[in-house]
Order: structure tokens, then sequence, then C-alpha cells
């Protein structure tokens, strides 16, 4: 899925410091997400978009804030409020045709996150 | 919400043998149901995915069987090979959920050589 770029690769954060993880894609998706990812552990959502403008909370969006001003980015920042944020963040995205659609969501390599 | 049971969470299998891993799933609304591929450090790849109206889908040494009654599928690897060695996520998608797609705790492979 060359596509889908996230970066860096690799991130430090420093107690007290907000981070921001990028994720571009052009594949003319219309939805974008981000999930969290712990060693030996599944994927976790952290927010959606379906559309430009307009994201949604998913099941551990405290500590973390998105923006969806362009179709292709959808960054994620990792407050200060997160106090556990070292993790292996993944973005994703997919075409959206409705509620009534089922599309397969296309991955990026990857936001590695550490604590200084 | 949706919930996505996934079994075994490690499984070994010697070169050549076949490997299954199964999920469960909670809504039965759900309609969509993809296979992603883990390699160490890497990205989430798709490998399979199955929709509701079929029992059963190939690809080569890859099958996906779905009993929508039991509300269960089964990921099936034949002829396995080292390069199989990975994680396996199943995944299970709500048409009617804006979410799209609830993964499964995910499924450490190791094919021994």
């Amino acid at each position: 899925d060359g596509g889908i770029t996230q970066s860096p690769k690799y991130l430090f954060r420093k107690e007290g410091q907000n981070v921001t993880l990028s994720c571009e894609q052009n594949l003319n998706h219309d939805a974008m997400y981000w999930y969290r990812q712990d060693p030996g552990q599944g994927l976790r959502l952290i927010y959606y978009s379906q559309i430009v403008n307009d994201f949604q909370k998913g099941d551990i969006a405290e500590g973390y804030s998105v923006s969806r001003e362009k179709k292709e980015s959808f960054p994620l920042t990792v407050t200060s409020a997160q106090k556990n944020p070292t993790a292996f963040y993944l973005c994703a995205s997919s075409f959206y045709a409705g509620t009534n659609s089922n599309q397969p969501q296309h991955f990026g390599d990857g936001t590695r996150l550490s604590i200084l | 919400g949706e919930n996505v049971e996934q079994h075994p969470s490690t499984l070994s299998v010697q070169e050549g043998d076949s490997a299954v891993i199964k999920c469960t799933y909670s809504d039965s609304a759900s309609n969509y149901f993809p296979w992603y591929k883990q390699e160490l450090g890497k990205r989430p790849q798709l490998i399979i995915d199955i929709r509701s109206n079929v029992g059963e889908k190939k690809d080569q040494r890859i099958a996906v069987t779905l009993n929508k009654t039991a509300k269960h599928f089964s990921l099936h690897i034949t002829e396995t090979q080292p390069e199989d060695s990975a994680v396996y996520f199943c995944a299970a998608s709500n048409p009617g959920s804006a979410r799209q797609l609830t993964f499964g705790s995910g499924t450490q492979l190791t094919v021994l050589p």
C-alpha cells in the first residue's frame, strides 16, 4: 500500500510535550483511521474520519486529538494528557460508500512512538 | 457494539502442514470479514476477505469460511511455508457502523522448518 505515507517512522516524546504524527494518502480514499498497537496486542481504534472536516472518537480517544482539513491528510496529535503513549501507531484509509457498504482498509507503515 | 474473539493466540505448525485460525463475532448484522497478515514491525496487509453472501473463498493456499448462523469464520492456510510466519488478524464489519472494522486480538503463527 504505497499510497499511504506515515511519518516519522520513529518518534520520541519528552514529558509534557505534544507530538504530531503525520498520515497522508493519495488513494482518493474518503475515510481515514488511526489505530494504536501495543506489543503483542491487537489494533485499537483511536479516531476515525469519514469525510473532510468531520471525525469521531474511537475506543481509546482520551489523550489524543485529530484534524481532517484535507481529504488526503489525517494527522494525529498525542497530547501530554496521554500518560502511556509508547506504542506503534497505524494509520489506515478506505473508500466510504455509506453505511450500507463495507470497504477494505489499507494501512501505512506505522510510527513507533517512545518516551524519552 | 461488535465484539470479535480470535483463537488461538499462538499457533505453531510444521512446514507443509495446515493452519487454521478461528474467529467469532457478536453482531449478526456484520457482513464483511477481512483477514490481515502482519509481519514483525510492518503494516498489516489484507490477504483475503469474505462477504456474507458467500460461505467460502479461496486464493491459492489461503481460504476463508463463514458460518453466519453460528457467527464464526475461519482462515485456512494449506502447505504452510516459513514465510507464512506472522501475526494474523481477523476483523468484522457492520455496515451500519461508521467505524467500519472491529479487529480480533491476533494469532502469532510460527511455521517450523
